[in-house]
């Protein structure tokens, strides 16, 4: 079946931090891989998307490569700022979603 | 509309009564699918609609769960004899194109419904 398995939380880095957050899938055929975000207070939006193997998404300078050979859509950013603190969920284009990981940035 | 929108917003329900919730998707999206989150967890898959078609309902936690959306537009999930496991956020989205496997297939969620069953 499809099951999205993402890294767990809490993550917690100071400001201009590297970010990794580890994303990796089952599934049947081709799906689309997606990154949404939850900022605190709000409902889920979308982050970035690849529709096929080694398109690589980006949005407000995240990052993730869709990795066919590993299953997987690691999500990165260089330097990561307060503003980034929410949950960040991985997804399927099936509407399988990660657990979800909590990022919270301090100055 | 501009968005995805659901409604109520919050719906306290006593244990055993049986409550229903609204989506409106963007006008024109074809799929449209629900989710139940509860606390500190993700979005979990309960069922998927394309136009009027329930084409995917293997998320429905049990039969007291059933969604429909008769004319492809609004759609409402019920639950019956509401259960105090049943408290969660009730998540609706809708997309564009049809099929779960497309490409570019974004979903855009709505702000959700709370219900708390007492």
């Amino acid at each position: 079946g499809n099951s999205v398995t993402q890294m767990e939380g809490p993550v917690t880095l100071s400001e201009e931090a590297f970010l990794t957050i580890n994303c990796t899938y089952t599934a049947t055929g081709y799906p689309s891989l997606f990154w949404y975000v939850q900022y605190p207070g709000e409902g889920l939006q979308l982050l970035l998307k690849a529709t096929k193997a080694d398109d690589k998404g980006s949005n407000k300078g995240f990052e993730a490569t869709y990795r066919k050979e590993t299953t997987s859509f690691h999500l990165e950013k260089g330097s990561v700022q307060v503003s980034d603190s929410a949950v960040y969920f991985c997804a399927l284009s099936t509407g399988r979603f990660g657990k979800g990981t909590r990022l919270s940035v301090i100055a | 509309g501009a968005g995805v929108s659901q409604s109520p917003r919050y719906k306290v329900a006593k244990r055993g009564q049986d409550v229903a919730l609204r989506c409106d998707p963007i006008s024109g999206h074809v799929s449209l699918f629900w989710y139940q989150q509860a606390l500190g967890q993700g979005p979990e898959f309960l069922t998927y609609f394309q136009n009027e078609a329930q084409l995917d309902k293997s998320g429905l936690p049990s039969d007291r769960f059933f969604a429909e959306r008769p004319e492809g537009s609004v759609s409402t999930l019920k639950i019956q004899r509401t259960q105090q496991e049943d408290s969660a956020v009730y998540l609706c989205a809708s997309s564009p194109k049809s099929g779960t496997g497309v490409a570019k297939n974004i979903q855009y969620f709505g702000a959700g419904t709370r219900l708390s069953v007492l």
